[in-house]
């Protein structure tokens, strides 16, 4: 029982390039989400999608972009990282009933 | 201000204490509560989901939602070595786009020492 999978777990990425933060999840959810997590912070919503096709920004989306093409797959594409994007980025899904389920997390640094 | 009000701690307490966690909001429009536990270089996980005043009990879990007061807690009794995690509190709007869009409190360090 897989549940929400990111890839990858760890990477540093220089001032200016770009990335994509993968999230696949096998549990048929509509709604699926971004999070970012700083030292101290809680996590803050990057964006969000409710189904395929249809995606919305969240609290922090600056610097960021998304896509939902199917229900299993929410990329998080960073283009141009800035050292302010160091973080650590969570991707979760939720159920019917408003239950989230989260992925283990990937550790960007930016340098 | 913040919507969500949660203490960082650090909170440190001996094996067996009753545990309280805290946190209090200002948006009345949240409906929806819930505690995750997260270890250390993991994700949170959901240990208790509230949507109405009064408390909720589960093992040695139980969260308390005061919607007059805009406050909610979450106590662990007889705590253990591995209750020891950051706790965040978190919280949603009714319906609609805002269904599920959780805002989370800071985290409450918690470790428990045997």
């Amino acid at each position: 029982n897989a549940g929400v999978t990111q890839t990858p777990k760890f990477r540093i990425l220089k001032i200016g390039q770009s990335m994509t933060l993968q999230c696949t999840q096998d549990m048929n959810h509509n709604y699926m989400y971004w999070y970012r997590q700083d030292p101290g912070m809680g996590l803050k919503l990057i964006y969000y999608s409710v189904g395929a096709g249809i995606t919305d920004k969240g609290e922090v989306p600056n610097g960021y972009n998304v896509s939902r093409s199917t229900t299993e797959d929410f990329p998080l594409r960073l283009e141009l990282a800035a050292p302010s994007q160091t973080s650590v980025y969570f991707c979760a899904s939720h159920s019917q009933w408003g239950e989230a389920f989260f992925g283990q997390g990937t550790r960007l640094t930016v340098v | 201000q913040k919507e969500v009000e949660q203490d960082p701690g650090p909170l440190s307490v001996p094996e067996g204490a009753i545990v309280s966690l805290n946190c209090t909001y200002s948006n009345s429009a949240f409906q929806y509560f819930m505690w995750y536990r997260q270890y250390s270089r993991k994700g949170p996980e959901l240990l208790m989901y509230t949507y109405s005043s009064g408390n909720k009990e589960d093992g040695r879990f139980t969260a308390q939602v005061d919607k007059s007061s805009k406050y909610i807690s979450l106590f662990i009794r007889d705590s253990q070595p591995s209750d020891s995690a950051t706790y965040l509190c978190a919280m949603s709007r009714a319906g609609g786009t805002s269904y599920g869009k959780l805002t989370f409190g800071q985290g409450t360090i918690l470790t428990v020492h045997p």
